[in-house]
């Protein structure tokens, strides 16, 4: 299996800061990683898929980039709604997984 | 609108049965493949199964093979996961997802609002 390590587990921010956060695959798997947004209590949102791309509806501040085994997922200015929990998640090989998770809390 | 809506979570006892249903509304569900996810109290988020447009196609996770069973009915535009024999690690929000293509690129792009199934005595 596929195992994928996200980095930070956890970050503070303010409103209007950018943040950055990491996603490593155990090994190479292109460009098939999806970035998910979740909140307490709801089903996770797709942010980015196939790697870069931007999901229709998500707001432009949201955006990824990387190949092979080492992705980014980048807020800038992050704004009150962007508080929530954020999974990358590999569609290379079944079975398909996801990183233990980024959680970005309200300095 | 498009959307999923699973339901058939609840109690259940080790060992007994329970069968979860994901139907979808707003779009023609026997043209996508359907994934389960499942989410623990408190833990993140884990594959469970998969299953193609017309069921010929299924994985699983190993964690559940031989114990729960996927499958569709697309004159019912509904999905299935047979959760049998299930056990106190089993207890989670199950979500089912919609795969999307993108040339060889897969993404779940439409969730729904997840079951909770937990498993006690």
């Amino acid at each position: 299996d596929i195992q994928m390590t996200q980095s930070p587990s956890s970050l503070s921010a303010s409103v209007g800061d950018s943040v950055t956060m990491t996603c490593r695959a155990s090994q190479g798997i292109g460009s098939h990683l999806n970035w998910f947004q979740q909140k307490p209590g709801k089903a996770p949102k797709l942010v980015i898929y196939i790697a870069s791309s931007l999901r229709s509806g998500v707001p432009s501040r949201f955006s990824g980039s990387g190949s092979g085994t080492h992705f980014t997922l980048t807020i800038s200015s992050l704004q009150p709604e962007d508080f929530a929990t954020y999974y990358c998640q590999q569609s290379y090989s079944i079975p398909w997984t996801f990183g233990q998770g980024t959680k970005v809390e309200i300095k | 609108e498009v959307q999923l809506v699973e339901s058939g979570g609840g109690f259940v006892q080790p060992g007994g049965s329970l069968r979860l249903s994901c139907a979808a509304s707003g779009f023609t569900l026997s043209s996508y493949w359907v994934h389960w996810v499942r989410q623990a109290p408190g833990k993140g988020l884990v594959w469970v199964s998969r299953i193609n447009s017309d069921g010929t196609i299924i994985d699983y996770a190993d964690s559940v093979k031989g114990r729960f069973t996927i499958s569709r009915d697309n004159a019912k535009n509904t999905v299935y996961l047979q959760m049998n024999s299930p056990r106190a690690e089993d207890t989670a929000a199950y979500f089912c997802a919609r795969d999307n293509q993108l040339g060889y690129n897969y993404y779940l792009d439409v969730w729904g609002q997840g079951t909770t199934v937990t498993v006690s005595s």
